[in-house]
């Protein structure tokens, strides 16, 4: 199942620096983006999230950014702290109703961030 | 701030023995979930329950597994007769009614099955 998928295992960044996460995914029905962070021995952590009606969401240091046409969204940091340094998935769900909590995930890309 | 509790945080099993994984989800929340994650693998969906009955279920949640809400606060995921690729991280998650994209997971239960 290869329907979301985050084609980076890892990340490397120094401190102060943007990190930028990619993700792709297949499936026309999604329409609703989120982005988990995990830390070992922890469940996900929710980042952000996105609709498909918008391009871009930002939190903070978070944005997220979407781009439909090409299926493809990615999240943006900055500035990177070395607190940061986790495993980020990529997630999506859609088709509303009781089925928007079924997310897909990827592979997930480690991040890490260097004092 | 309120969050999901997930127990035991780890079980050891034998094949073919029962398990039963136990979630308080947050009090207010409607919808409940488990996923699990193979060691090397994605975080994958198994079910949702809303309104006390199985909403959407993948196909790895088959007849070996169930899930229920015994008494308003508790959400558990049995698996009757173990297998050694039952061997994961599950994670429980839920959410309020309203979709605000959130699904708060908790730390998860690591399952072994020797």
């Amino acid at each position: 199942d290869q329907q979301v998928k985050q084609n980076s295992p890892s990340l490397s960044v120094q401190e102060g620096r943007i990190s930028i996460l990619n993700c792709d995914y297949t499936n026309s029905m999604f329409d609703y983006f989120l982005w988990y962070k995990k830390y070992p021995a922890e469940g996900p952590t929710f980042l952000i999230s996105i609709s498909s009606i918008k391009d871009k969401n930002e939190d903070g240091r978070f944005t997220v950014f979407l781009n439909k046409s090409a299926k493809h969204l990615s999240l943006h940091i900055v500035p990177s702290q070395p607190g940061d340094s986790a495993v980020y998935f990529c997630a999506a769900t859609g088709a509303g109703g009781t089925s928007y909590g079924k997310l897909t995930f990827g592979q997930g890309t480690i991040l890490t961030v260097h004092p | 701030e309120p969050e999901v509790t997930q127990t035991p945080s780890h079980q050891v099993t034998q094949m073919g023995q029962e398990v039963i994984l136990r979630c308080v989800p947050i009090s207010n929340h409607l919808y409940f979930y488990w996923y699990r994650q193979i060691l090397g693998q994605k975080v994958e969906f198994l079910v949702s329950f809303y309104n006390n009955e199985i909403s959407e279920k993948s196909e790895i949640f088959d007849d070996q597994f169930s899930v229920e809400r015994p008494d308003g606060s508790n959400f558990t995921l049995k698996i009757r007769s173990t297998k050694l690729e039952d061997s994961a991280m599950y994670f429980c998650a839920s959410r309020t009614d309203s979709y605000t994209g959130e699904l708060f997971f908790g730390e998860g239960s690591r399952l072994t099955v020797l």
